[in-house]
């Protein structure tokens, strides 16, 4: 099947600090990418919804200054988590669609930790 | 509005066991997507099937089994002689339309396969 790279895995950061996690869609083209949280012991919520080119999509309550995306290209998706906080700790995963009628591919999260 | 409701949050059954995972779900679309994902204790969402609301057939992989019934809005998964790899949390998944649309996720049901 398709892959999705996603980088880094894991990260420590100091509070008000900024961390960029990439996705990267390795054999085919993602138009559409899907930005996921993951709180310990939790489900997985979606954040957001980015297509190349354009403005993501934020879902309610999440706070769009806060988590920063960028598709700037049919490859290559980025969520950048500015003035990260203890509370953003969690794991986030990405997932990207080439079309609707296609197949979507999850990355492998990035577990983000806030001190 | 979507919604995915996995009863059981956790069992626990002793290896060679068959474990019956529940998941209800609720649309008002006519043509949706239903999904499992396994997510092992090292984080990663492993795929393990996708199905549309239009093929209603029973679905077998090895120890895994599908059961879909339209009648019920229900998707359940089987996992026939329990194995200890099999520990992990079990996803059910929704999406509208041509599958790549956004999910929404169960709360999940985490699975303890004890020697």
């Amino acid at each position: 099947g398709a892959v999705v790279s996603q980088h880094p895995s894991w990260v420590i950061c100091k509070s008000g600090t900024s961390v960029k996690i990439e996705c990267r869609s390795l054999d085919f083209q993602a138009t559409t990418m899907f930005w996921y949280r993951q709180f310990p012991k939790q489900s997985l919520m979606l954040m957001a919804t980015s297509n190349e080119g354009s403005k993501a999509t934020y879902e309610q309550g999440v706070e769009k200054d806060k988590f920063l995306i960028n598709h700037a290209s049919l490859t290559l998706s980025t969520l950048t988590v500015t003035s990260a906080h203890p509370e953003d700790s969690s794991f986030y995963i990405c997932r990207g669609a080439q079309d609707s009628n296609t197949e979507a591919f999850f990355g492998q999260g990035t577990r983000l930790t806030v001190v | 509005a979507q919604k995915v409701t996995q009863a059981q949050t956790e069992i626990s059954v002793v290896e060679k066991e068959d474990v019956t995972l529940d998941c209800v779900y609720e649309t008002r679309d006519t043509t949706y997507y239903l999904f499992w994902y396994k997510q092992p204790p090292s984080g990663e969402l492993v795929f393990l099937i996708r199905r549309n609301s239009f093929d209603e057939q029973n679905e077998i992989s090895g120890r895994y089994s599908w059961n879909f019934q339209k009648s019920t809005s229900s998707f359940n998964f089987t996992i026939t002689a329990s194995q200890v790899v099999d520990s992990a949390v079990y996803f059910c998944a929704l999406s509208e339309q041509g599958g790549s649309e956004k999910l929404v996720f169960g709360k999940g049901m985490k699975l303890t396969v004890n020697p």
